[in-house]
């Protein structure tokens, strides 16, 4: 099993459109996860981190759930500049809060 | 601010050579990364430091790759000898301890293909 799996996508949206991205984690001692965002050819960018009680920043929605080991992305009201890949990321066995394990990512589409 | 800066953002080398990867973290951040992104294998922690030490080199591939980091402003990543099969892009990152949750930044990534 993979220690971050992620839906590949592609997920094609229309503009204004609510799209929910999902991950699992492997290691039940991850204390710190984030969502990164990475354009074609550019480097990840830390879209948020996730927090336990959930989070959200203008149109997007963390939630966390430590029991199932499960992570989410919400994103409401979808432009044409959130066309991306979203990874999802976080802290790693052995390498303490340092070490960042990075899911393959999902790729968003979102389109006129 | 400055963000992370690495060079060359392109390199083109034949198979055998020798090639330096540059790395200038954030001033003031106390940790540095390196990873390998390819489509196939996907972003691959390569080696971290910690304070200038190497603190987890498990990613590293081979003895072919060797990271320095001889002061907090400056870190390289070599491989000797370079081999097809290297070709990817190499991030450099960095990020300030504090606490849980030591968000990462990265640079712009310097492209290798190796012929």
């Amino acid at each position: 099993r993979k220690e971050v799996e992620q839906d590949p996508g592609p997920f094609n949206v229309p503009e204004g459109a609510t799209v929910a991205f999902n991950c699992t984690y492997s290691n039940s001692a991850s204390q710190s996860f984030f969502w990164y965002r990475q354009d074609c050819r550019k480097e990840p960018k830390l879209l948020m981190s996730v927090y336990s009680s959930g989070n959200e920043d203008g149109r997007f929605t963390a939630q966390l759930n430590r029991a199932s080991q499960y992570i989410s992305l919400l994103i409401r009201d979808s432009k044409l500049s959130d066309s991306a890949t979203y990874l999802c990321v976080v802290n790693g066995p052995g390498g303490g809060y340092n070490k960042l394990i990075f899911g393959a990512g999902t790729r968003l589409a979102v389109h006129p | 601010d400055a963000g992370v800066i690495q060079s060359p953002r392109h390199e083109v080398t034949e198979m055998g050579q020798e090639v330096t990867l540059r790395c200038k973290p954030i001033s003031g951040h106390n940790s540095l990364f390196w990873y390998r992104q390819t489509m196939m294998r996907g972003l691959e922690l390569l080696i971290y430091f910690n304070n200038n030490v190497p603190i987890d080199d498990s990613g590293m591939p081979e003895d072919r790759f060797s990271a320095k980091m001889p002061n907090a402003s400056f870190s390289t990543l070599k491989i000797q000898p370079s081999e097809p099969r290297d070709s990817a892009v190499y991030f450099c990152a960095s990020s300030f301890r504090q606490g849980v949750g030591w968000e990462q930044y990265f640079g712009p990534g310097t492209r290798l293909t190796v012929t």
